[in-house]
């Protein structure tokens, strides 16, 4: 199984600043034969269902506000709040879909410092 | 409106089964491979199963592999969840997922969740 290894665990960032959370998988998950790296992230807050935010590691699903952007290839990748908004608290996940099973990180905690 | 429902969660003694229900609206249900992830209390996400659009191929984690059957019924629009031999560790909120177009395993629409509990 491919692992996912998320860092910090959480964080605490100031209002209109940077955050960034990382994402290590145990083997690349990207494919060579397409270009495509098969990582996604998730934004889940309180009492609500996962939402998606990008897919191959760095395309940002509709609807997503610019300031999210996904950057990484191969097994090292990142998710960046590019100024930290309050609705943006939320637990971070990256999941790879390279293979079987389709394995999440453990999770981030975005917190307003 | 996309929309999906889950149902069937509830306490059961360890041991024992459950048969949890996701229904779907607002798109072309066959066309879609479907997932269950679910979280435990206070913990992170674990994807569960998954099943192609046909319902010909399906998929598992390792920790169900075995107990838990995953199926749809598309002249239904419903993805449903057979869960065997039910564990303590397999309390959780389950979620089922559409898979984003084409992408599979990676998942754009979720629904609220269904909680199961297990428990003596």
């Amino acid at each position: 199984d491919i692992v996912m290894t998320q860092s910090p665990d959480s964080l605490a960032v100031s209002l209109g600043e940077r955050a960034t959370i990382n994402c290590k998988s145990s083997q690349s998950v990207f494919y060579s034969s397409n270009n495509k790296n098969y990582l996604a992230w998730y934004q889940q807050k309180p009492r609500q269902p996962p939402k998606l935010l990008f897919y191959w590691a760095s395309t940002r699903e509709s609807g997503v506000p610019d300031r999210f952007s996904g950057s990484g290839s191969g097994t090292d990748f990142t998710l960046t709040i590019s100024s930290l908004q309050a609705e943006d608290v939320a637990v971070y996940y990256c999941q790879q879909y390279y293979s079987t099973p389709y394995t999440f990180g453990q999770g981030t905690k975005l917190e307003i410092k | 409106e996309v929309q999906l429902l889950e149902s069937g969660g509830g306490l059961v003694q360890p041991g024992g089964s459950l048969r949890l229900s996701c229904a779907a609206s607002g798109f072309s249900f066959g066309s879609y491979v479907m997932s269950w992830v679910r979280q435990a209390p206070g913990k992170g996400l674990e994807w569960v199963s998954a099943i192609s659009g046909s319902g010909g191929s399906t998929y598992y984690a390792d920790s169900v592999k075995g107990r838990f059957t995953i199926s749809r019924d598309n002249s239904k629009n419903t993805l449903y969840l057979q869960m065997n031999s039910l564990r303590a560790e397999d309390t959780a909120v389950y979620y089922c997922a559409k898979e984003k177009n084409m992408i599979v395993a990676v998942m754009d629409v979720w629904g609220q969740g269904t909680t199961v509990t297990v428990s003596s």
